[in-house]
């Protein structure tokens, strides 16, 4: 099957520094979105991004969709930033694959 | 205002116990989907639903049943065939069609002691 890897798988920063993290798919996805999980474990959406770029505020995101890849920027971070940000894609069927992801901690 | 809804948010029970989980959705979405978290790992696909009363076993179905019997509910029921059910457990929903977003309630906890 798919293997959605993300990278780094942690991170901590000060705040107000940038950060990029990495989704690579071995194949092909149909869709794919960049979710925030946070510390209660709610999944906010923050991207459907299935190609091309997107910003909103000081989150942007990129997918590379011929080579696999998908980054998500975060600028200026806040301390209300840290949790775990995952990406998924979505195969022929309604089957979404979700990465392991990046455990973000921005100190104060 | 429209949403997911997932009930309730933390759950106990003891081994041994069947238990269903809550699942209800007003946006009108025709695919539903559980998914499964253990602390510190990613989401692991138990079951989805395209339509009504029909459904599909995900990567860790073992443990577990669904029914869709209703467009906007997809209750989830752990078995006591579950060997390790307890967990986070969060419900997704996307309309139909390969350009859909998913969307994920709040999640509940279930501890089996």
């Amino acid at each position: 099957g798919i293997q959605v890897e993300q990278s780094p798988p942690d991170l901590i920063l000060q705040e107000g520094a940038n950060s990029t993290l990495r989704c690579n798919f071995s194949d092909s996805v149909n869709n794919l979105q960049w979710f925030h999980q946070n510390p209660w474990g709610q999944l906010i959406n923050l991207f459907y991004i299935p190609s091309g770029t997107k910003q909103n505020g000081r989150l942007s995101a990129t997918t590379v969709a011929t080579e696999r890849y998908s980054l998500l920027y975060i600028s200026s971070s806040q301390t209300t930033d840290s949790g775990v940000y995952f990406c998924a894609g979505r195969t022929g069927t309604y089957k979404y694959i979700f990465g392991t992801g990046t455990r973000l901690k921005v100190l104060a | 205002d429209g949403g997911i809804t997932q009930s309730p948010k933390y759950l106990f029970r003891k081994e041994g116990q069947n238990v269903t989980l809550s699942c209800e959705q007003n946006l009108n979405h025709d695919a539903m989907y559980w998914y499964r978290q253990d602390p510190g790992q990613g989401l692991r696909l138990i079951y989805y639903s395209q339509i009504v009363n029909d459904f599909q076993k995900g990567d860790i179905a073992e443990g577990y049943s669904v029914s869709r019997e209703k467009k906007e509910s997809f209750p989830l029921t752990v078995t006591s065939a579950q060997k390790n059910p307890t967990a986070f457990y969060l419900c997704a929903s996307s309309i139909e069609g390969l350009t859909a977003p998913l969307h994920f309630g709040n999640g509940t906890r279930l501890t089996v002691t």
